[in-house]
């Protein structure tokens, strides 16, 4: 299809591994926006990558949280010795521009548990 | 103070209401509001955006005060298929969500 695609849709690890998390954004959308959401809670913003400036990385929790974004396309989030508080669901967004009114599309998530 | 402050809710109401709740901004700089949609285990929806002379789709109308810093929709005539979870969004740069209102329609 033609959306954002992400991958895996359900995740469970055992405490203290890593995981990668992938986003394939809609072709041709320069904004690409990570999000985490646990049960019951609003969306926590993570990071944001646009076009070929330097990614805000101000809502990353902890060094644990890192993402690249290869060729202005796909996107991978990595979390590194996962912890318990790290089971959520984590969204990955994208946007043809940062202009007004520009309409972000979601994926429809990663659910991450970690036991 | 968070960026994107909501009505918490819930708003439990029956078929045919009104309903209407808020949501306030910190960045009074602030151009680009939105209403995006949340089904429950669904990622967020585009719903519409916020107008600065406010803005009706249908039974949605979303208004934008500059002043007090708020933006607000209310949803006319209520259907059970509106029952969801209504998300502020602030785009500065970067989208801003509030937590969210939880709104119930009921039969």
């Amino acid at each position: 299809g033609a959306g954002v695609s992400q991958s895996p849709s359900n995740k469970v690890t055992e405490k203290g591994k890593d995981v990668e998390l992938r986003c394939d954004p809609i072709s041709g959308h320069t904004a690409l926006y990570w999000y985490r959401q646990s049960l019951g809670q609003g969306l926590e913003f993570l990071i944001y990558f646009q076009g070929n400036s330097a990614p805000d990385k101000s809502g990353l929790p902890s060094d644990r949280f890192s993402a690249e974004r290869t060729g202005g396309s796909v996107s991978t989030l990595t979390i590194q010795r996962t912890q318990q508080e790290d089971s959520a669901v984590y969204l990955c967004a994208s946007s043809l521009l940062r202009s007004f009114n520009t309409e972000a599309f979601f994926g429809q998530g990663t659910r991450l548990t970690v036991v | 103070r968070k960026e994107v402050e909501q009505d918490p809710g819930p708003f439990n109401v029956p078929e045919g209401a009104t309903v209407a709740f808020n949501c306030t901004y910190s960045n009074s700089a602030s151009q680009s509001f939105f209403w995006y949609r949340q089904d429950c285990r669904k990622e967020p929806k585009l719903l519409m955006s916020v107008y600065s002379s406010g803005n009706e789709d249908g039974r949605f109308t979303a208004q934008l005060n500059r002043a007090s810093q708020y933006i607000s929709l209310l949803i006319r005539d209520s259907k059970l298929s509106d029952s969801a979870t209504y998300l502020c969004v602030v785009n500065d740069y970067k989208l801003s969500f509030g937590a969210g209102t939880t709104v119930t329609v009921r039969a």
